[in-house]
This record gives C-alpha cells, structure tokens and sequence, in this order.
C-alpha cells in the first residue's frame, strides 16, 4: 500500500529561524512529489513539484529537496515569517495521472514572536 | 480574478437529509476533483472528471454522488446513505489529468451534522 509520512506532526520556532519538515514515502511507481502550503480554513496551495530527475526546487524561501533513492523529501522555510504558520502537506503520485495521488496528513508549524 | 469557488463554506445536514456542495472555476481546467479532509488523515478522493459528461470514483465514492454537465462546474451531493458525513470538503482542478499538473483548491466546504 503507497503510504507518505511525514514528520514532525507539529512544529513551533520563533520568527525569522528556519525549519526543515520531512516526507518519506513508500510509493512505487514514482511519478512525482509535491509539496503543498494549507492555511487554516482555506484550501491547499502547491508550493513546488518535483519529478526524479529533480533533486531541489526553490519558490522564494521555500526549497524543497528530492531523494528518489531513499524515498525521501524535505522542504526547508529560510527566514521564517508569521505567515508561513500553516499546515504542509507532501503528496506523492504514483503515476502519471492526478487520480493516484497518495497524500500525507501534514506538519502543523507555527511560527510565534 | 481566475480561480475555484465552493460554496457554501459552513453546511449543516440533518438526518435522511441530502445536501448539494457546490464547486466552480474559471480557469477553463478540463479535470476537477472533490477530496475530503478528516483530523489527522490525508485528503482522500470522492471523485474525480477529467471531461464534461464523464466522472469516475474515487477511493471513498459511496454515499456520495456528483454531475459535470458543464466545464466550470462540479456540485457533489452528500447522500443520506454517507453515515459519517462530518468533514471538510475541497475541489480542485486542474489543467488535465496529468500528475505533473498542479492542482488549484478551492477553499473547502465544512459540513457538520445537526
């Protein structure tokens, strides 16, 4: 069965510090993973996607990074700000179609003064 | 603005009771989606279209049911016959059915039972 984990469940810093969340994944074929930003009440928004011949990918202070061989996924915040509070979701496809994604229930972060 | 609109965003359902979540986008997407979101589980797919007049199951289908009769819209009824219906609901499109296409959320429906 395809699973994703991800880890920690939750996580607090102070602002301006930066973070890494993980993603390990037990999907077989790999596709491609993405990372997704899901603030409270509101629907997820894709942050990154990667493929296998990826290994890191930057959208602003986000930078997610990709072990194929490993099956593993992080995405690090740099400087981090009182907006990125939210929850980050790593979803995984296992083919080349967006009805077989395997999603992860998410790191919870908040980021305080 | 382009995006996807659910509607409404707090929905009560009585028992026997079937209730309509509706979804719509502008962003002339041919493939849309309804997923479910529970505490501490990944979203899980209802159903999905990747065309108008064509829409297929997904991992938890029963007790639910949708209609694409138009590109821009993709409403899911919650039957009496989903037991649990309590969650939250979100749609998404995207450009086709393609995984490495990112997929646009709206921003989700929660329904709860009176």
């Amino acid at each position: 069965k395809n699973q994703v984990e991800q880890s920690p469940q939750s996580l607090i810093i102070l602002e301006g510090k930066n973070c890494t969340l993980q993603c390990n994944y037990t999907v077989s074929p790999f596709s491609n993973l993405r990372w997704y930003k899901q603030d409270t009440g509101r629907g997820p928004v894709s942050l990154t996607i990667m493929t296998f011949s990826e290994n890191t990918k930057s959208n602003g202070r986000y930078t997610a990074t990709l072990d194929a061989d490993t099956k593993q996924s992080s995405l690090h915040i740099t400087a981090s700000q009182l907006s990125d509070s939210a929850s980050y979701i790593c979803v995984v496809s296992d083919t080349g179609t967006a009805s077989k994604l395997t999603f992860g229930t998410g790191t919870r972060l908040q980021v305080t003064l | 603005d382009g995006g996807i609109t659910q509607s409404p965003k707090y929905l009560f359902r009585k028992e026997g009771q079937n209730v309509t979540l509706s979804c719509e986008q502008n962003l002339n997407h041919d493939a849309m989606y309804w997923y479910r979101q529970d505490p501490g589980q990944g979203l899980r797919l209802i159903y999905y279209s990747q065309i108008v007049n064509d829409f297929q199951k997904g991992d938890i289908a029963e007790g639910y049911s949708v209609s694409r009769e138009k590109k821009e819209s993709f409403p899911l009824t919650v039957t009496s016959a989903q037991k649990n219906p309590t969650a939250f609901y979100l749609c998404a499109s995207s450009m086709d059915g393609r995984s490495n296409q990112p997929q646009h959320f709206g921003d989700g429906t929660r329904l709860s039972i009176l």
